[in-house]
């Protein structure tokens, strides 16, 4: 069955240090997302990606962070400077259309320390 | 904004129906999800319902939908050990670019 995978799947980083989490969705879907879950808290939207470009963004995703589809595989969540705020589970999500189900990768661990 | 609850925390015995609530309050949610996350694991799409559905029955899994009160229910019938896990609602609509607010999980714990 075809699945959303993830790495790595867990990453420690010092404050202040750039991380790239990787994605590669599911193939023949076009929709893209990123979301997080802090620690005991809700899982929250940061991204959708389409066609290239971003569809839609949360207030979380500030000038920090930055998605791009390198090629026809790989979609990344870049964390420019990252805050111990910053520690959480990311989540990477796709989806066939804008409308049907997303299905979402294991998650990778970011600890910023 | 958009919003969704659930209660934290549900326990049952192995056997019994568990039921496990949600509520929302985007009146333009278009298709509403049931996620499963095991311990450790991501989120596993269980079953989604659309808005113009009042149930929807898949296996042990039945879901229910009140959209004039905008309340989402699931039911496990039979439940085992194996559901123990935090299950998410999470809705979405037409307007929201595909993005998913999420409920912030109740934990269901299974007992022999």
């Amino acid at each position: 069955e075809p699945e959303v995978t993830q790495t790595p799947s867990h990453q420690v980083t010092q404050m202040g240090q750039e991380v790239i989490l990787r994605c590669v969705p599911i193939s023949n879907h076009l929709y893209f997302y990123w979301y997080r879950q802090i620690l005991g808290q809700k899982v929250e939207f940061l991204v959708s990606f389409y066609n290239n470009e971003i569809s839609e963004k949360s207030e979380i995703f500030d000038d920090q962070f930055s998605v791009e589809r390198p090629d026809g595989s790989n979609f990344t969540l870049k964390i420019r400077s990252t805050k111990l705020e910053d520690s959480a589970m990311y989540f990477c999500a796709s989806s066939e259309a804008l409308e049907t189900e997303a299905f979402f990768g294991q998650g990778t661990r970011l600890t910023v320390v | 904004g958009e919003d969704v609850e659930q209660s934290l925390f549900l326990s049952v015995r192995e056997g019994d129906s568990s039921v496990i609530n949600c509520t929302y309050t985007d009146s333009s949610s278009t298709y509403l999800y049931w996620y499963k996350q095991e311990p450790g694991a991501g989120l596993q799409l269980l079953t989604y319902i659309f808005s113009n559905m009042d149930m929807k029955q898949d296996q042990r899994l039945t879901v229910l939908l009140n959209k004039k009160d905008k309340h989402l229910s699931l039911r496990i019938a039979d439940t085992q050990t194996g559901d123990s896990a935090i299950y998410f609602c999470a809705e979405s609509s037409l307007n929201q670019g595909g993005k998913l607010i999420f409920g912030q999980g109740t934990e269901l714990s299974v007992k022999p």
